[in-house]
């Protein structure tokens, strides 16, 4: 069964201390891993997405890496405006574009 | 460009009313989906469709239907609401071809509470 996992479920940082979220996953043939960040009472925003393994993309003070069975999205120096929480979602082989995600990693960071 | 929008943005329903949440986007994307979200359980997929008049069921589809009469419109339909209904519910667009999915643009969700 297609499965992702996110750890830690959350996370609170000082301004400026670099850490990293865990993403997870098993699925029948990986066809893209997406991250999304998502404010209270808002609909989650697209950030990246990945296709294969030591593939890296950066945004800003985010980047996220991917291996053939997790991702991390690694957040340096960050700020309080970072605070949110990150979801992970994979797409598994197939043309229904679904994606499962994870339960995401509720970030808080603190001036 | 409005993106995705949903209406309402909250709802109270009793048990057993029925209602239709509205989604609509302007990008053309091909596909559409419903997903609900729940407090520490991320979100689950209830339907989705690859064009106008596609429509399949995701994870959790019982007590909801749906139609894609247009490329722009995916309305979901609850029928006799339950307290187990309540949830956050999103909509989502992607524009997906054989290849590639290049992401969701998600709306900004309907806060439903059913009691």
């Amino acid at each position: 069964e297609d499965q992702v996992t996110q750890s830690p479920e959350a996370l609170r940082l000082q301004e400026g201390e670099s850490s990293s979220l865990n993403c997870s996953y098993t699925v029948s043939g990986l066809r893209g891993l997406f991250w999304y960040r998502q404010d209270p009472g808002k609909g989650p925003e697209f950030l990246f997405t990945l296709y294969s393994a030591g593939e890296e993309k950066e945004k800003e003070r985010l980047k996220a890496t991917l291996t053939k069975k997790e991702s991390f999205l690694h957040i340096t120096a960050p700020k309080p405006e970072d605070s949110a929480t990150y979801l992970c979602a994979v797409q598994a082989r197939g043309n229904t574009g679904k994606l499962i995600f994870g339960q995401g990693t509720t970030l808080q960071v603190k001036p | 460009n409005a993106g995705v929008t949903q209406t309402p943005k909250f709802r109270i329903l009793k048990i057993g009313q029925s209602m239709t949440l509205q989604c609509t986007q302007d990008m053309n994307h091909n596909y559409m989906y419903w997903y609900r979200q729940d407090p520490g359980m991320g979100l689950k997929l209830i339907y989705y469709s690859v064009g106008a008049g596609i429509t399949d069921k995701g994870e959790v589809p019982n007590g909801y239907n749906v139609s894609r009469s247009t490329t722009e419109d995916f309305p979901l339909r609850l029928e006799l609401a339950a307290p187990s209904q309540t949830s956050v519910y999103f909509c989502a667009s992607s524009y997906s071809d054989k290849q590639v999915n290049y992401g969701y643009t998600f709306g900004s969700g309907t806060r439903l509470t059913v009691v």
